[in-house]
């Protein structure tokens, strides 16, 4: 199947500092990459949808100018933590969104990647 | 809004017991509906899916889950746990009938299967 990458799988930073996290797909070219968020003991929080060549689209409450997404390639996105918080400290996972085409047209599948664990101090 | 609901934060079972986690959604219109597994220190990974036809989807590692239009729900079902099955188990859907959209993703289910 379809691989997806993180780098860094983990991360501690200092307050006030920015943090770039990349997420690849490895075997297939990607022109959308999804950024969730994950807290302990609760869900996959959609951030944001990033999109090849273009701006990031980010869901409601997430601060586009904190969180800045860069998909500046079919096989790499970036989400950097900028001036980051202890707040911010939690699970990063990306996801690769895979185009394939089936018999009925094409299909969508998403692959994750093993998710980057920041922690700000 | 679209939100999936999964009631069992932790369940844990004995190997060989059966297995079912719960998971609703909440959408009037078509919705794409998955399981993913997460084994710890690993990527998500997707156990099955239902988009259209049989109710009834069967996965990978002997999982199936039954859509339940009626009920808005899509639960995970295993006759026999193994101890490998350790994991987080996470339902989501996508709206619009279409593989094309964002996923929304239950609160996870803790799956601990003792020897």
């Amino acid at each position: 199947g379809a691989v997806v990458s993180q780098h860094p799988s983990w991360v501690i930073c200092k307050s006030g500092t920015s943090v770039k996290i990349e997420c690849r797909s490895l075997d297939f070219q990607a022109t959308t990459m999804f950024w969730y968020r994950q807290f302990p003991k609760q869900s996959l929080m959609l951030m944001a949808t990033s999109n090849e060549g273009s701006k990031a689209t980010y869901e409601q409450g997430v601060e586009k100018d904190k969180f800045l997404i860069n998909h500046a390639s079919l096989t790499l996105s970036t989400l950097t933590v900028t001036s980051a918080h202890p707040e911010d400290s939690s699970f990063y996972i990306c996801s690769a969104r895979d185009r394939q085409n089936a018999g009925g047209g094409p299909y969508y599948e998403q692959y994750f990647g093993p998710g980057t664990r920041l922690t700000v101090t | 809004a679209q939100s999936v609901s999964q009631h069992n934060h932790h369940v844990i079972l004995s190997e060989a017991a059966s297995l079912e986690l719960g998971c609703n959604y909440s959408y009037g219109g078509t919705v794409n509906l998955f399981w993913y597994v997460q084994y710890p220190g690993q990527h998500l990974q997707l156990l099955l899916k239902y988009f259209s036809g049989d109710p009834l989807v069967k996965g990978i590692k002997g999982f199936e889950a039954e859509f339940i239009k009626s009920k808005f729900s899509f639960n995970l079902r295993k006759p026999s746990v193994q101890w490998s099955d350790t994991a987080e188990y996470f339902c989501a859907a996508k709206i619009g009938g279409t593989s094309y959209g964002k996923l929304t993703f239950g609160q996870g289910t803790i799956l601990t299967v003792h020897p």
